[in-house]
């Protein structure tokens, strides 16, 4: 089945400093990924949608210049938290489409990341 | 965007059936069904969708009412890995969007 790579798994970072995170489709072409924020005890939260090759368009609320989202391939998309704070401190989750944007297309995520900004 | 409402838990014996219930009746005609399930930790993992037609898989069933405004995820024998968090949300030209889910418990 289709596989979604999410790396890394947890990271620890001081505030002010900036961390990537990477979901990479592993055996299938993703043109649209998409970014989620999860805290405790919350459902998933859509961050942003990205395609390939064109910019991210953002949900009410998120800071595009705070959570930078690059898809330069259709294998790989990032997503940059830059400056940290604590308070963005959460489970990061990308998934990705396979098929295009079908909506008959099951959404595969990656396994999450666990940022936790000191 | 349409919305989907879940029970917030339902309880299950280990071996048994699980019907859990989703209420959508917002739905449009071109929405799909999906049903995904997340454990602790972890990313959701896809489990069965549908538009009109019941539908089955190696996991489960999803059983869609005749007028599309609710559907129910069916777990034939639940076993202790089922054990997670349920999500039913609808997928469209719209976003995709996650309500609260059914925290599914299943006693041994």
């Amino acid at each position: 089945g289709a596989v979604v790579s999410q790396h890394p798994s947890w990271v620890i970072c001081k505030s002010g400093t900036s961390v990537k995170i990477e979901c990479r489709s592993l055996d299938f072409q993703a043109t649209t990924m998409f970014w989620y924020r999860q805290f405790p005890k919350q459902s998933l939260m859509l961050m942003a949608t990205s395609n390939e090759g064109s910019k991210a368009t953002y949900e009410q609320g998120v800071e595009k210049d705070k959570f930078l989202i690059n898809h330069a391939s259709l294998t790989l998309s990032t997503l940059t938290v830059t400056s940290a704070h604590p308070e963005d401190s959460s489970f990061y989750i990308c998934s990705a489409i396979f098929g295009g944007s079908s909506y008959n297309s099951p959404l595969h995520f990656g396994n999450g990341t666990r940022l936790t900004v000191t | 965007d349409a919305k989907t409402t879940q029970p917030n838990s339902m309880e299950s014996n280990e071996e048994e059936p699980v019907h859990l219930p989703c209420n959508h009746s917002t739905i449009s005609g071109t929405d799909y069904i999906h049903w995904y399930r997340q454990l602790p930790s972890q990313g959701p993992e896809y489990v069965i969708h549908g538009l009109t037609s019941n539908v089955n898989n190696r996991m489960a069933s999803l059983a869609i009412a005749e007028d599309r405004k609710s559907s129910t995820l069916i777990l034939h024998r639940a076993t202790l890995r089922d054990a997670a968090v349920y999500y039913c949300i609808l997928r469209n030209a719209g976003k995709s969007t996650f309500g609260d889910g059914t925290t599914l418990t299943v006693k041994p």
